[in-house]
């Protein structure tokens, strides 16, 4: 079975660092570009940026360069968001997700999505 | 890249059919046919229904089908069920930095 899973809730105050992670299985990892969603609290869906594990090319939506940084460790199928210095904004749920195996251009697996709070 | 517009809201009541739409731009939906449409049930995992303007994914019900004029693409959903109360958004690939850009989401209620 193709899965991603992702580490668990977090919890941070304004200012620390924080890395959270998605595991793939049941795929080969390499082949299919990872991409990283925001959903902040009662809001949609926000590409934040993927990420070709193979040869770890990365792209960022505008909103996001700078503000994040994806990472993917192919020898553990795994995938990484991080954050330097966090901000109560960044308080939101995220979801990883696996390029289509029948279209380059969608996803068709979703991790179960990391929730981040921070405080102020 | 703005977000794709969608309705707020959408509504109907079982066994009617209802339709979204998904409005862009000539940099997005207008120039590439890789729209797709997910359903996200309340604290769940979005969930892919139609890649490609209107491909099904295997498994997904033959009463979700997807369609494109312009720069606007719509998603029908025929034979309402309680089950498909859930939002909905649409993407598209925009071939530019920013890659993929999703839709505001609209959310369906079955009467």
């Amino acid at each position: 079975e193709v899965q991603l899973v992702q580490s668990g809730a977090e919890v941070r105050k304004s200012g620390e660092s924080l890395k959270i992670s998605c595991k793939g299985s049941g795929y080969s990892f390499t082949d299919y570009w990872i991409a990283w969603v925001r959903q902040m609290p009662g809001k949609g869906l926000e590409w934040m940026g993927v990420i070709y594990p193979g040869d770890s090319d990365t792209r960022y939506s505008p909103s996001f360069q700078g503000q994040v940084t994806i990472s993917a460790d192919k020898s553990i199928s795994t995938a990484y968001l991080q954050w330097s210095s966090l901000k109560a904004s960044d308080t939101a749920m995220y979801y990883c997700a696996k390029r289509s195996q029948v279209s380059r251009y969608t996803v068709d697996v979703w991790g179960q999505g990391t929730a981040v709070t921070v405080s102020s | 890249q703005s977000a794709l517009t969608q309705p707020a809201s959408v509504s109907g009541s079982p066994g009617q059919s209802i339709t979204i739409s998904c409005t862009g731009t000539s940099s997005d939906v207008g120039t590439y046919n890789y729209v797709s449409w997910f359903q996200q049930h309340p604290s769940k995992a979005p969930k892919l229904m139609i890649y490609g303007v209107s491909n099904r994914p295997s498994g997904v019900s033959n009463r979700f089908s997807g369609s494109k004029s312009g720069n606007t693409a719509s998603l029908t959903i025929s034979g309402l069920q309680a089950e498909d109360e859930a939002d909905y958004y649409c993407s598209s690939y925009t071939g530019s930095s920013t890659l993929y850009v999703f839709g505001t989401g609209t959310k369906v209620t079955v009467l």
